[in-house]
């Protein structure tokens, strides 16, 4: 079992939908959880961080964790082709030096 | 704003020839990483560094290398570049107590 899984999708939807993307994981060790959001031919830019159990708004976007199911998720409301991009989970344990862990990333397009 | 950069956006190269990739980040950073992305692999950890002059193998080490001067700079070498290098490179910084920052990325093409 991989530490962290996350479906490829693609995923697409109309502009202005909900969208969910999630990941799960194995490591029950993993405090922190981060949701990065990667262009194409750009590198991952950080969307959201949050610790340990619990949401986090942001605008159009919540972070949920849900540690006891080993589960977290992005919703983004209100979806805009601007939103159309790869959308990179991670997590860490609790030392603060310790190497993230990443989900392979799920390709989103919102069509206008 | 905390600043990752990368020396190049793209980068050509030939089989055998000795590359040079720097990342250079100003948030007085400890933690330094170098990655490749490539399709359907996701992200890999080359190497990453906790501070100046150490450095610790990541997942996929072979046929890199690192070095670590100064604590804003973090190289990846590949000694000799070979076709399956081609791929996208990703440095990124932490502190302990933050979160993770990328660079741009520089795409390498290794003919």
């Amino acid at each position: 079992q991989k530490e962290v899984e996350q479906d490829p999708g693609p995923l697409s939807v109309p502009e202005g939908a909900i969208v969910s993307l999630n990941c799960t994981y194995s490591n029950s060790a993993f405090q922190y959880f981060m949701w990065y959001r990667q262009y194409s031919r750009k590198g991952p830019e950080l969307l959201m961080y949050t610790y340990s159990s619990g949401n986090k708004e942001d605008g159009r976007f919540t972070a949920q964790v849900d540690k006891s199911s080993k589960y977290i998720s992005l919703f983004i409301r209100d979806s805009q082709p601007s939103d159309s991009a790869t959308y990179l989970c991670a997590m860490s344990g609790q030392g603060g030096s310790e190497k993230l862990v990443f989900g392979k990333g799920t390709k989103l397009t919102v069509n206008p | 704003d905390v600043k990752v950069t990368q020396s190049s956006r793209y980068l050509v190269k030939r089989t055998g020839e000795k590359v040079f990739l720097e990342c250079v980040q100003d948030m007085d950073h400890e933690n330094m990483f170098w990655y490749r992305q490539d399709p359907g692999l996701g992200l890999r950890l080359i190497y990453f560094s906790y501070d100046v002059k150490m450095k610790e193998k990541g997942d996929i080490p072979e046929g890199y290398s690192v070095s670590r001067e100064k604590k804003e700079r973090f190289s990846l070498i590949l000694e000799s570049a070979s076709t399956n290098q081609t791929s996208m490179y990703l440095c990124a910084s932490r502190s302990p107590a933050d979160t993770q920052y990328f660079g741009p990325g520089t795409r390498l093409t290794v003919l």
